[in-house]
């Protein structure tokens, strides 16, 4: 069975500093894994997703994650925050249904707070 | 390209009222579809998914039940809403991942 652990339920950055959302995964099979966002009272926006190509992944909005096998780790960073990063993050494992279908099993989330 | 629609987007129902959220896709053929729940604090929970028209597949046994009576239409149904069915419920779509997730719909039962 997939499960996903983000440390952290709230993060709080200053604007201009570095972002670090922890991930850490679960996967009998080898994982797909993925990041997104989610702004207030809206849908989960993909910023970005790792499928067993290169290792450190680009996403949009200036985000990557590096995929460490040896530590099932999946963090999301950006150099530097801006005001506009504030959102829930949600890191999630693919966990194949039936009949081909995508599940993904998503941690509880983080609240990415920027302070001024 | 393709999207996703989602209605309505808030929804406050009685207990015990019946429940019906609608999602569509546009731009794709023969899309998964799925429907999650999101709870405050307790993440994403897939409610049902479908890999075809009639083909529903349940994940957590409750009060709602899901129908997909065209390719690209999905829909969300209670004969009965509890005050735990309140939540912010996701459609999404996908072909060969990742999810699209539609904007979602705000139901709180009163």
């Amino acid at each position: 069975a997939q499960s996903v652990t983000q440390l952290g339920s709230h993060v709080s950055v200053s604007e201009g500093a570095l972002v670090l959302l922890r991930c850490n995964y679960s996967s009998s099979v080898p994982p797909y894994l993925f990041w997104y966002v989610q702004y207030p009272n809206q849908g989960l926006q993909l910023l970005l997703k790792y499928t067993s190509a290169a290792t450190l992944v680009k996403g949009i909005n200036g985000f990557e994650a590096e995929f460490k096998k040896s530590e099932t780790s999946f963090h999301l960073t950006k150099p530097s925050a801006h005001m506009s990063d504030a959102a829930e993050y949600f890191c999630a494992v693919s966990a194949p249904l039936g009949g081909g279908a995508d599940g993904l099993t998503f941690g509880k989330g983080t609240h990415l707070i920027i302070q001024p | 390209s393709q999207t996703i629609h989602q209605w309505p987007a808030t929804l406050v129902q009685p207990v015990g009222s019946p429940l019906s959220l609608e999602c569509t896709v546009e731009g794709t053929s023969n899309p998964n579809l799925y429907w999650y729940r999101q709870a405050a604090g307790r993440g994403l929970q897939l409610l049902f998914y479908s890999v075809g028209i009639g083909q529903i597949s349940s994940e957590v046994p409750q009060n709602l039940s899901a129908s997909r009576p065209q390719d690209r239409q999905f829909i969300l149904s209670s004969k009965k809403l509890l005050l735990s069915d309140s939540g912010f419920y996701l459609c999404a779509w996908s072909l060969n991942s990742p999810l699209h997730f539609g904007n979602g719909t705000r139901l709180t039962v009163t």
